[in-house]
């Protein structure tokens, strides 16, 4: 069964750091997202990309966080300069081309874990 | 208002128990949506999709009523293995699938 990947599974990294974090969607999705979740809270969203562009961002997703698609298969999501209250699971998902088929399921990976010291 | 609000939970029943979720949403353009399980430390999944005649699969039936804004999610006969967080999802056809704070049940034995 297709799956959406991502790593890494966890980084740890010092406060003023850039991270990278990595996946790879379903091949034959259109529509990429980035979420996040900070531990025991609710999941909250970053980012869609559609069409090799952002479609649509959250008051979170500030100019301190970037997404690429810099090949056919990754999407990527780059946070410049980490916070302590970055620390959080970052979920990556992806769906089909939702206005067409309607489906509205989000394929999500196992989630990025990110521990900012 | 909260876009979307759930029963604080934790719900503790157990097995065998008929539990209700309940979800409200704020936005009255909302057009889909769904009903996500996730289990501890793991990722979201589709549980089921809510439509407006209501749908049932398997123990479980969700319901949504449009004029009250509102969604529920009914499982029957609950099993141990339903022991999870139930998130309720609302999209307003946009691209921001906006995520309830979760209702978590606890299926005792």
């Amino acid at each position: 069964e297709p799956e959406v990947t991502q790593t890494p599974s966890h980084q740890v990294t010092q406060m003023g750091q850039e991270v990278i974090l990595r996946c790879v969607p379903i091949s034959n999705h259109l529509y990429f997202y980035w979420y996040r979740q900070i531990l025991g809270q609710k999941v909250e969203f970053l980012v869609s990309f559609y069409n090799n562009e952002i479609s649509e961002k959250s008051e979170i997703f500030d100019d301190q966080f970037s997404v690429e698609r810099p090949d056919g298969s990754n999407f990527t999501l780059k946070i410049r300069s980490t916070k302590l209250e970055d620390s959080a699971m970052y979920f990556c998902a992806s769906s089909e081309a939702y206005r067409e088929k309607n489906t509205g399921e989000l394929f999500f990976g196992e989630g990025s874990r990110l521990t900012v010291l | 208002r909260k876009e979307v609000e759930q029963d604080p939970g934790p719900f503790n029943v157990p097995e065998g128990a008929t539990v209700a979720f309940n979800c409200t949403y704020s936005n009255s353009a909302s057009q889909s949506f769904f009903w996500y399980r996730q289990d501890c430390r793991k990722e979201p999944k589709l549980l089921m999709s809510v439509y407006s005649s209501g749908n049932e699969d398997g123990r479980f039936t969700a319901q949504l009523n449009r004029a009250s804004q509102y969604i529920s999610l009914l499982i029957r006969d609950s099993k141990l293995s339903d022991s999870a967080t139930y998130l309720c999802v609302v999209n307003n056809y946009g691209q921001n699938f906006v995520f309830g704070p979760g209702t978590r049940l606890s299926v005792l034995p």
